[in-house]
């Protein structure tokens, strides 16, 4: 049964970059199968796309992020990754990862629980 | 304010049925297919249908997928206690280049 979980830092300065990793266990992130996705949700607001990559590392990201934002992987270590710089208050949320069929290619079929993540000096 | 347009309230009481709507434009939901998914406030989204009307393994069939023209629905029936959640749809824009989520509609089984 896949899994992933996020990690990284509950807590990030004003202007300062927002990182986060996901980590896959129980499958491959190479497989051609699937996209991997990062979404986010602001306290007590909806939810938000935030990029997208694919098992060759193409990454789709969300217009309004994009200026800030890179999404990586390492196949090795079965991890992909979020970097968002310059993060201000309004960057403050849960941020999921989540593993999207590539023949859906926006579904996103399995989540991991979610880190909240606070912008505050 | 989102491109896909949610109620943001919906209630029914136990047993009952009851329908969410998602609308959208020719751009997004008229060209693509939807999903939708459900929160229980303080966990992750699941998702409960794909390709407008698809259930994964484990969704059972109270739960309901259809779209038609620049609109999509959700469908639930005998509903349960354990419905009660927050239910989002999405989709792709082909115009924006982006994944979009509706606003959110809180269920309320009374």
């Amino acid at each position: 049964q896949l899994q992933m979980e996020e990690s990284g830092p509950g807590l990030v300065k004003p202007s300062e970059t927002l990182s986060l990793t996901c980590t896959v266990s129980g499958g491959s992130i190479s497989s051609s199968s699937y996209f991997w996705g990062w979404i986010r949700q602001p306290p007590g607001k909806g939810l938000e796309w935030v990029g997208t990559i694919s098992y060759s590392g193409s990454t789709f990201y969300s217009p309004s992020l994009k200026s800030r934002l890179t999404i990586s992987m390492d196949t090795s270590k079965r991890q992909f990754s979020l970097k968002l710089s310059s993060v201000t208050a309004a960057d403050t949320a849960v941020y999921y990862c989540a593993r999207s069929p590539a023949a859906t290619t926006d579904t996103f079929d399995i989540w991991g629980p979610g880190t909240m993540v606070t912008v505050s000096s | 304010q989102s491109v896909l347009t949610q109620p943001p309230s919906v209630s029914a009481a136990p047993g009952q049925k009851v329908t969410i709507s998602c609308s959208g434009s020719r751009s997004n939901i008229g060209n693509n297919y939807i999903s939708w998914y459900q929160q229980v406030p303080g966990t992750a989204p699941k998702l409960l249908i794909y390709d407008n009307v698809k259930r994964p393994s484990g969704i059972p069939d109270r739960f309901s997928g259809s779209k038609s023209g620049t609109s999509a629905t959700l469908g639930i029936t005998g509903l349960q206690t354990g419905d009660e959640a927050d239910y989002y749809c999405e989709t792709w824009d082909i115009n924006l280049n982006a994944v979009l989520f509706g606003g959110g509609t809180k269920l309320t089984v009374l």
